[in-house]
C-alpha cells in the first residue's frame, strides 16, 4: 500500500478481555515499530523488528503484552487481560532499513478499556 | 539515562517566525528527527539531522548540534494551519520522544 496501515482504527473493550491490532507496513520496509501515546503524552517506544533479527521488546511495559511479525511484513500487537491505564492511541511505524531511516506512521489504533 | 526535553505550549501570530527548541540525552544517538502531529493524527516527519547545521526545508528549518544536544526547529512565515504538535526524537531504530511542543498560530 502507499503507506503504513493499522485496524481497527477504534477498540473499545472491557478490563480484562484480551485485544489484537494489526499493523501493515508500508511494502519494502524491513523495520517495523510500534508505540503508544496516552492522552497528553508523548510517544512511548514498546518493541520494534527489523528484518529476520530478534525483536528489541525492552519497550513493552509488561509481559502482558506481546508482538508478531509474520512473514516479514504485518505486525501483530497483542494486549492479555487489558486494563484501563492500557487505553491510548497505539500507533505503529516501519521504515526501509533501521538506523537513521525515517519512520512513517500509520494513522493509529485508539484502544479504549471500560 | 535517555532524555528529551522541549517546551509544552508556544504561542505565535500568523506571518511570524517561531523557534521551537529541544535539548536531548540519549545513548547510540543516529540523528535528531522533528515530526508534526494534529489533533487526532499520526505524526508526519518533518526533517532529519545527523551532522551539525542547518537544514533548510521550504519555510521549515532545523538545526544540530551534537555537542550540546541541541536543536530547534524553525518555522517561517506562519500559517494557521502549522498549528499542531511538534516532536523531537532521537535515538538508534527505536525513538525517544519529547513531549512534544504545542503550537497555536493566532491571527
Amino acid at each position: 500500500g502507499a503507506g503504513v496501515s493499522q485496524s481497527p482504527s477504534n477498540k473499545v473493550t472491557e478490563k480484562g478481555k484480551d485485544v489484537e491490532l494489526r499493523c501493515d507496513p508500508i511494502s519494502g520496509h524491513t523495520a517495523l515499530y510500534w508505540y503508544r501515546q496516552s492522552l497528553g503524552q508523548g510517544l512511548e517506544f514498546l518493541i520494534y523488528f527489523q528484518g529476520n533479527s530478534a525483536p528489541d521488546k525492552s519497550g513493552l511495559p509488561s509481559d502482558r503484552f506481546s508482538a508478531e511479525r509474520t512473514g516479514g511484513s504485518v505486525s501483530t500487537l497483542t494486549i492479555q487481560r487489558t486494563q484501563q491505564e492500557d487505553s491510548a492511541v497505539y500507533l505503529c511505524a516501519s521504515s526501509l532499513a533501521l538506523e537513521g531511516d525515517t519512520q512513517y506512521f500509520g494513522p493509529g489504533t485508539r484502544l479504549t478499556v471500560l | 539515562g535517555q532524555n528529551i526535553d522541549q517546551p509544552t505550549e508556544m504561542t505565535a501570530t500568523e506571518g511570524a517566525i517561531v523557534q521551537i527548541n529541544c535539548t536531548y540525552q540519549t545513548s547510540g544517538f543516529n540523528g535528531l528527527f522533528w515530526y508534526q502531529q494534529h489533533a487526532g493524527e499520526a505524526p508526519t516527519f518533518l526533517s532529519y539531522n545527523v551532522l551539525d547545521g542547518l537544514e533548510e526545508k521550504g519555510r521549515f528549518s532545523s538545526f544540530l548540534s551534537r555537542s550540546k544536544g541541541y536543536s530547534y526547529l524553525l518555522l517561517k512565515e506562519l500559517q494557521m494551519k502549522d498549528s499542531a504538535s511538534y516532536l523531537c526524537a532521537a535515538g538508534r531504530g527505536k525513538l525517544i520522544f519529547g513531549q512534544g511542543t504545542e503550537l497555536s498560530v493566532k491571527p
